[in-house]
């Protein structure tokens, strides 16, 4: 079964960083891209980034180009997002998903930004 | 970007009656190898999102064949035949054609008469 689980999340200051982080079993984590998807509070979902099979390309949405990076590290079945510069509409639940449409899901971590 | 446009936004439906959700791309959703990458997602009340559907009409596994998707180039629909009291929730079609970036229409609240 395929298991996706977030963690980093919380709350953080105006122009502060996070990284979450998504551990992923159940499936072959080297064959799959990865991306991260969002949802601020009591709206729809995002997509944040992506990023292919080995790390070596990385896709984000243009709002959050040059703050964030998405990273992944194979041998620990593990999807990174590093976020710098956090403003407060970047306030959501951060879901990691699988593959190029989202086939699975992860439970979310919530992140907030506020003073 | 492609702008994806779902209608209508609320959905209420009596229990074991057909619900029918449209979903519009700004542009054909046809890639360059015929593939057309529209793709369904069921957000159940503090539960994250689940594919319900992927390339318009292929249904994942576990998914109940009262869901069916259809359409083509910009026009695309998801069905439920007879509406259950599980299927409260709100979806989303989402492109994934011609990125990045991505993109999701606005969601259709589901919700029972």
């Amino acid at each position: 079964e395929v298991h996706l689980v977030e963690s980093g999340g919380g709350l953080v200051q105006p122009g502060g960083s996070l990284r979450l982080s998504c551990a992923a079993s159940g499936f072959t984590f080297s064959g799959s891209w990865m991306s991260w998807v969002r949802q601020a509070p009591g709206k729809g979902l995002e997509w944040v980034a992506n990023i292919n099979l080995d790390g070596s390309e990385k896709y984000y949405v243009e709002s959050v180009k040059g703050r964030f990076s998405i990273s992944r590290d194979n041998a620990k079945n593990s999807l990174y997002l590093q976020m710098n510069s956090l403003r407060a509409e970047d306030t959501a639940v951060y879901y990691c998903a699988r593959g190029w449409t989202y086939e699975s899901w992860g439970q979310g971590t919530l992140v907030t930004v506020s003073s | 970007d492609v702008v994806m446009t779902q209608s209508p936004l609320s959905l209420p439906v009596t229990l074991g009656q057909p619900a029918s959700i449209s979903c519009r791309s700004s542009q054909s959703l046809v890639s360059s190898d015929g593939n057309t990458l529209l793709s369904w997602f069921q957000q159940r009340p503090g539960q994250s999102p689940r594919r319900l559907l992927y390339r318009v009409s292929n249904r994942d596994s576990g998914v109940p064949d009262r869901f069916s998707g259809s359409g083509s180039g910009t026009d695309f629909t998801l069905k439920i035949s007879r509406v259950e009291a599980e299927d409260v929730g709100i979806y989303y079609c989402m492109q994934g054609t011609h990125w990045p970036p991505f993109t999701f229409g606005q969601g259709t609240k589901v919700e029972i008469k």
